[in-house]
């Protein structure tokens, strides 16, 4: 059973790049979250999608957006990068209608460095 | 947007020791108390969860204390071991909506 996979694993861009990061979620999944991890801190909430819409947004900026494809993947876009945006991005993949609770399952991360 | 506050910011213990982390949290609507443990370079996993309608969960040597009136909850870490060594994170959640972290404790188990 696989689990929760994102990429790339590092990333290195310039101020002022756009990025695009990747997620596939567990099998059976079909709710992605993105978080944002900066070091030495929890992670933030930043989206997540359901049925290829956003259904729910933290407080970030509109130059982080978002897609879901019809199998489930998402992916997470950042234009005008600026340097503050260097962090751990995660996906959490979880089960909509599962039941009332959020049970999400995390991937790896993609470590985006911006110079 | 942290409504969860998370202490101690680093733990040391002494192998076989017990751990103990605390979280308190500020809306009523949390329903949903999960704590994740990471390793360096690694996604958060996991570790068990509670829902505010039991005061504890025991699963092995990991358990959850949960105050509800004190809007407070705990993880004990029962024979503390190296491999234990990590960044533990609690969170919590309202229904299906998103995960509010605290800001993590760094567990270091010494042999």
């Amino acid at each position: 059973d696989a689990g929760v996979t994102q990429s790339p694993t590092h990333l290195i861009k310039t101020r002022g790049q756009q990025v695009t990061l990747r997620c596939s979620p567990k099998s059976g999944h079909d709710t992605v979250s993105w978080y944002q991890q900066a070091l030495g801190q929890g992670p933030q909430f930043i989206f997540q999608y359901y049925e290829e819409e956003e259904r729910q947004r933290g407080n970030f900026p509109d130059r982080f957006s978002g897609h879901q494809f019809p199998n489930y993947s998402s992916e997470l876009n950042v234009n005008a990068l600026l340097l503050g945006d260097s962090a751990l991005y995660l996906c959490a993949s979880s089960l909509m209608g599962q039941g009332p609770y959020n049970e999400q399952f995390f991937g790896p991360g993609t470590r985006l460095t911006v110079l | 947007q942290q409504q969860v506050k998370q202490s101690p910011q680093s733990l040391i213990v002494q192998k076989g020791g017990i751990s103990i982390i605390n979280c308190a949290y500020e809306n009523t609507a949390f329903d949903y108390f999960p704590w994740y443990q990471q390793f360096p370079g690694k996604g958060p996993a996991l570790l068990i969860a509670i829902r505010p309608d039991v005061s504890e969960k025991k699963e092995g040597r990991f358990t959850i204390s949960f105050n509800k009136s004190a809007k407070q909850f705990s993880l004990h870490i029962m024979d503390s071991q190296p491999g234990d060594s990590a960044t533990y994170f609690c969170a919590a959640s309202a229904h299906i909506n998103d995960m509010r972290f605290g800001a993590g404790t760094r567990l270091t188990v010494k042999p």
